[in-house]
């Protein structure tokens, strides 16, 4: 079975020190992979997605950015974090539509909760 | 682009009451999804809608996506606390992004 890890789950972070979040998959390949962010508990936000190693999608122009280094792996970063960039990112995979009908649905991982002081 | 609306933003039940949260969306819709987000949780898959007017059941909860395939509901028949989260709908295009609703948070009293 397919598995989803994000981390860390927590963090907190002072404005204009670098982030690193990982996300890795297992149990399938070639999956659709995606950040998104929630802010306020309520409505989430494509940040990235990407449909293959090295292929990346922003959505939001903003200070973060995202990479695949390896085909289950997908890590959001930033250079210098501002107090605007708290809040709840979650990775998420897809199998894509390509893989036929229901696989383009969103399975999340458990998310990282980021505080910037 | 394409805009998924989502109605009530917030809705506050008694326990055993029942609950409905709609997603509107102007243009026609391939498809409708629908997730639950517990309190300090992620999203979780519960259901895909694909065909016109199609109604499916998960024990007290239905969905129904409209004639139209503009429209979805998700009722909840006697809601219990542990109905309490935030429920997402959101349409997957054929460019892979999930466009999303921003969510009906459901409380319910004991």
């Amino acid at each position: 079975s397919q598995t989803i890890h994000q981390w860390p789950a927590t963090l907190v972070q002072p404005v204009g020190s670098p982030l690193s979040l990982e996300c890795t998959v297992e149990g399938t390949s070639n999956p659709n992979l995606y950040w998104y962010r929630q802010a306020a508990g309520r409505g989430l936000q494509l940040l990235f997605y990407s449909v293959g190693i090295g292929q990346i999608s922003s959505e939001v122009p903003q200070n973060l950015s995202a990479s695949r280094p390896q085909d289950r792996q997908f890590i959001l970063s930033s250079k210098k974090l501002l107090l605007s960039d708290s809040g709840f990112y979650l990775c998420a995979w897809s199998l894509g539509p390509q893989r036929g009908v229901g696989a383009n649905v969103l399975t999340f991982g458990a998310g990282s909760r980021l505080t910037v002081l | 682009g394409q805009q998924v609306m989502q109605i009530p933003q917030y809705q506050h039940v008694q326990e055993g009451e029942d609950f409905t949260t709609y997603c509107n969306s102007s243009t026609t819709l391939s498809n409708i999804q629908w997730y639950k987000q517990r309190p300090g949780g992620h999203p979780v898959f519960l259901i895909q809608l694909v065909k016109s007017g199609e109604v499916k059941k998960q024990k007290r909860l239905t969905f129904q996506f409209g004639e139209a395939k503009k429209n979805s509901s998700l009722h909840i028949t006697a809601t219990q606390t542990t109905d309490v989260g935030t429920y997402f709908c959101g349409n997957a295009g054929n460019n892979r992004k999930l466009i999303w609703g921003l969510g009906t948070s459901l409380a319910v009293n004991p």
